[in-house]
């Protein structure tokens, strides 16, 4: 069965803290690992991984993917409020299976 | 560059009745997908295209659910009859697919069924 596990389930930081956002999966068909961003709308891309090991940055995010240990992490240094939104997981190869999300809270 | 369209934003309807949603996908996008978000739950997919070609239904209540992309372009969601538990976001994705997988979303519609 096909699984995707996010931790933690949610997350209450200050501005400027550093954030560590895990991903965990198991599924069939794999390929890359999407990053998403969610607000009161619909996901917003951030990131597409493929291998291991190397690391995708933007701006204060990055992230990296493990395909041995078949995981990813999603990092945001010095955090803002506009950070506060949920992420998404999602691993897979034309079917992408989502994760319910990481809800990040960063107050001022 | 326009991004995913979908309408109407927002649907309210009572159970037993029809209802349809549309979607037009970011130029050039060859793959859709239609997913259905429930609160506190990420995207479950409903059905993926490719052009004209639903490659992926699996996920898709046949019985009540059906889907359509006529020319390989706009793509309608239709559920007859509706449901209390069919309450949810109903999105759009679309991709260039050709090994390229990163999907754009739409804003969604939001479907409240009384």
């Amino acid at each position: 069965e096909d699984k995707v596990v996010q931790s933690p389930l949610s997350l209450v930081v200050h501005e400027g803290d550093t954030v560590t956002l895990n991903c965990s999966y198991e599924v069939t068909n794999f390929r890359s690992l999407l990053w998403y961003k969610q607000e009161k709308k619909a996901p917003t891309f951030l990131f597409m991984l493929t291998s291991s090991g190397i690391e995708k940055k933007s701006g204060r995010l990055s992230s990296i993917l493990d395909k041995k240990e078949l995981f990813s992490i999603l990092n945001i240094t010095a955090t803002q409020t506009g950070d506060s939104a949920v992420y998404l997981c999602a691993p897979g190869f034309n079917k992408f299976y989502f994760g319910s999300g990481t809800k990040l809270n960063v107050k001022p | 560059e326009a991004g995913v369209v979908q309408s109407p934003r927002y649907k309210i309807i009572e159970k037993k009745q029809p209802v349809a949603f549309w979607c037009n996908p970011i130029s050039g996008h060859n793959t859709l997908y239609w997913y259905l978000q429930n609160l506190g739950q990420g995207p479950e997919l409903l059905i993926r295209y490719e052009n004209e070609e639903a490659v992926d239904d699996s996920q898709l209540p046949k019985d009540r659910f059906s889907a359509e992309r006529l020319k390989g372009v706009d793509s309608t969601l239709k559920i007859q009859p509706a449901e209390l538990g069919d309450s949810a976001v109903y999105l759009c994705a679309s991709s260039t697919g050709q090994g390229r997988n990163e999907q754009f979303f739409g804003p969604g519609t939001r479907l409240t069924v009384l």
